[in-house]
């Protein structure tokens, strides 16, 4: 199994529709999660960590399901700025962090 | 700005020529990052230094030299370069492997 896993899309999703990623990870011990935004040709920007009892910061949403090993973010009312690569981030082994492979979203006018 | 300094941000470089990435952090970070992304490809980690000491080589070739002389400071020694090793080269640090801050990268162009 992967260390991180995400789909690698792409998402095509309507404007106001809600979507929704998940992102599955192997080491059972990891105690640090993130979303990360990356545009293109630009630089990874984080998003929103994400804590054990769940987190919102206006419509994203992200949860953390410690039992089967995954994350998600739900973005609700997208907007065609929320075309980008998300991100899933954890800390792994050796305490070092491990970015997925992204998962592209599209939002279509 | 993230707290992350990267330079240069453009570069180009024959296949014969030598030249060095810079990246700079002052947040007092103990862990720095090295990764490559190609076009509308995922990132790769190259790199990993935690407090100075190379922790991770992700089986990069040898023409990529890097160097921690402390735990602000990452370079990236580049020579006999292929055309394929054009790409976005991001450096990012962290403090004990939670969120991590990103320089804005060095687009590399190998001619």
């Amino acid at each position: 199994r992967k260390e991180v896993e995400q789909d690698p899309g792409p998402f095509n999703v309507p404007e106001g529709a809600t979507v929704a990623f998940n992102c599955t990870y192997s080491n059972s011990a990891s105690q640090s999660f993130f979303w990360y935004r990356q545009d293109c040709r630009k630089e990874p920007k984080l998003l929103m960590s994400v804590y054990s009892s769940g987190n919102e910061d206006g419509r994203f949403t992200a949860q953390l399901n410690r039992a089967s090993q995954y994350i998600s973010l739900l973005i609700r009312d997208s907007k065609l700025s929320d075309s980008a690569t998300y991100l899933c981030v954890v800390n792994g082994r050796d305490d070092k962090i491990i970015f997925g492979k992204g998962t592209r979203l599209h939002i279509l006018p | 700005e993230t707290g992350v300094t990267q330079t240069p941000r453009h570069l180009v470089m024959g296949m014969t020529n030598k030249k060095s990435l810079k990246c700079e952090q002052h947040l007092g970070h103990n862990a720095m990052y090295w990764y490559k992304q190609s076009a509308k490809k995922p990132l790769e980690l190259m790199f990993v230094y935690n407090f100075k000491e190379q922790t991770e080589n992700n089986s990069v070739p040898s023409r990529f030299s890097p160097e921690c002389p402390n735990s602000s400071h990452l370079f990236l020694h580049l020579h006999t370069l292929q055309p394929e090793d054009s790409a976005l080269y991001l450096c990012a640090s962290t403090r004990d492997a939670t969120e991590a801050f990103f320089g804005q990268g060095t687009r590399l162009t190998v001619v």
